[in-house]
């Protein structure tokens, strides 16, 4: 089955340390992207890669890092300099085109740093 | 810049009636291409449907149809014969005509269809 994946669905952490969120697609898409979706607001983007080894920081990077060392792989790491880091975590991934492809997003990872 | 406003944060309807939801966006584009997005509980983002601006005629996908206005900037999301599955949060997304393929969303509209 092709589709995005993120792992783990739920993720706990304590407050000042490190943690990555996986994002994996076997779509074949040359684009992926990062969301961050807190209560009653629609999605913010983070960072967003259109091609291996290449990323650009979206809205809200601040905090944030990322990597995009193979075309499948875009983890995203929340460091300790994000202040909320608290969030629903969504990755996405479209094909690399300017006729407007729709995104399509993994299930989701929900992060709680206490 | 551009935005996205969906001024409904709550909606219901009942089973097997109809409901429209509300979207506006700003920009001074003229190609640009739109979306609905529905998160059930299960927090999947799932798209509904799409519309490119250049086209007069609104896109339709089973029960769910939407009513584009680009001069008024407005594209509402029209769901007939609504049924319990429909329950979810519904988000208007709006895709800028450069290559970046990034996404501007609302703010979510959350729709409860009753028994």
């Amino acid at each position: 089955d092709g589709g995005i994946t993120q792992s783990p669905k739920y993720l706990f952490r304590k407050e000042g340390q490190n943690v990555t969120l996986s994002c994996e697609q076997n779509l074949n898409h040359d684009a992926m992207y990062w969301y961050r979706q807190d209560p009653g607001q629609g999605l913010r983007l983070i960072y967003y890669s259109q091609i291996v080894n290449d990323f650009q920081k979206g809205d809200i990077a601040e905090g944030y890092s990322v990597s995009r060392e193979k075309k499948e792989s875009f983890p995203l790491t929340v460091t300790s300099a994000q202040k909320n880091p608290t969030a629903f975590y969504l990755c996405a991934s479209s094909i690399r085109s300017v006729a407007g492809p729709e995104q399509y997003f993994g299930p989701g990872t929900r992060l709680t740093v206490t | 810049a551009q935005t996205v406003t969906q001024s409904q944060p709550e909606m219901s309807v009942q089973e097997a009636e109809t409901v429209t939801l509300s979207c506006t966006y700003d920009t001074s584009e003229n190609n640009y291409y739109l979306f609905w997005y529905k998160q059930p509980p299960s927090r999947q983002m799932i798209l509904v449907i799409r519309q490119e601006a250049y086209k007069q005629q609104n896109a339709t996908e089973n029960r769910f149809s939407v009513n584009f206005q680009k001069a008024a900037k407005s594209f509402s999301l029209k769901i007939s014969d609504s049924q319990l599955g429909d329950t979810a949060m519904y988000f208007c997304a709006f895709r800028p005509p450069s290559n970046t393929g990034k996404l501007i969303f609302g703010q979510g509209t959350t729709l409860q269809v009753k028994p």
